[in-house]
């Protein structure tokens, strides 16, 4: 496999549920990333684990938490969502050098998530 | 504030009418602006960055060109195949301690090209 392979690809859960996006990297980047894309609204950046820090958007709900057990693999761990929280999530990666001009990201198709 | 403004919103064309997608931003310090396209239910894919103010880049139909305060995508005699949504992103040098990742986003502009 190459690129950013995310799963799965949709996912329904109840608002009580516990569930956990999957997303892997094979470009051997060293940064990866959680997106947020909802309808009408531009892509809304939920973390980042760049450099073995974690930088994360201070507007995003504590009912999602990330893990980023090595370089090449990210996790998103969901639970009590809210219908408004159905979006399509993201994953991406990049090669991050901070003294540098900006490289770009590598994204992943995406997991839709409905929550009932 | 980084701010990116897309337009127009929509955008329907006939097969080999030429046009231009508009991206207005305001940035403190341009570390990169970029274009992706993105297909329905899909991830977005990276046509180009740009550094500099006059910089251009071109890739089969499709050229970004660079302002101090926009970028605009041209399109020239497009295909049903380019139909899907451009999106413009910025990068300051000032966000989220310099983290690539820290894109803004505008809210991109559907192209429909028919035959």
């Amino acid at each position: 496999e190459t690129g950013v392979t995310q799963t799965p690809r949709h996912l329904v859960m109840g608002m009580t549920n516990k569930k956990s996006l999957k997303c892997e990297q094979h470009l051997g980047h060293n940064a990866m990333y959680w997106y947020k894309q909802s309808a009408k609204k531009p892509l809304e950046l939920m973390f980042v684990y760049s450099l073995e820090e974690r930088v994360e958007n201070n507007s995003v709900p504590s009912r999602f938490s990330p893990e980023c057990p090595n370089s090449s693999h990210l996790f998103l761990h969901l639970h009590t969502l809210q219908p408004e929280d159905s979006a399509l999530y993201l994953c991406a990666s990049s090669q991050e050098n901070r003294d540098r001009e900006g490289e770009k990201l590598f994204f992943g198709s995406g997991t839709q998530l409905s929550v009932l | 504030e980084d701010q990116v403004t897309q337009s127009p919103e929509a955008l329907r064309l006939q097969e080999g009418e030429s046009s231009s997608l508009n991206c207005s931003y305001t940035v403190s310090g341009l570390r990169g602006l970029f274009w992706y396209r993105q297909d329905p239910g899909k991830g977005p894919e990276f046509l180009f960055t740009l550094y500099s103010a006059g910089e251009e880049k071109e890739k089969e139909r499709l050229k970004a060109t660079l302002t101090k305060k926009e970028s605009f995508l041209h399109i020239t005699a497009p295909k049903p195949e380019d139909s899907a949504t451009y999106l413009c992103a910025v990068q300051g040098w000032g966000d989220y301690g310099g983290s690539q990742g820290n894109l803004i986003f505008g809210k991109g502009t559907k192209l429909s090209v028919k035959p």
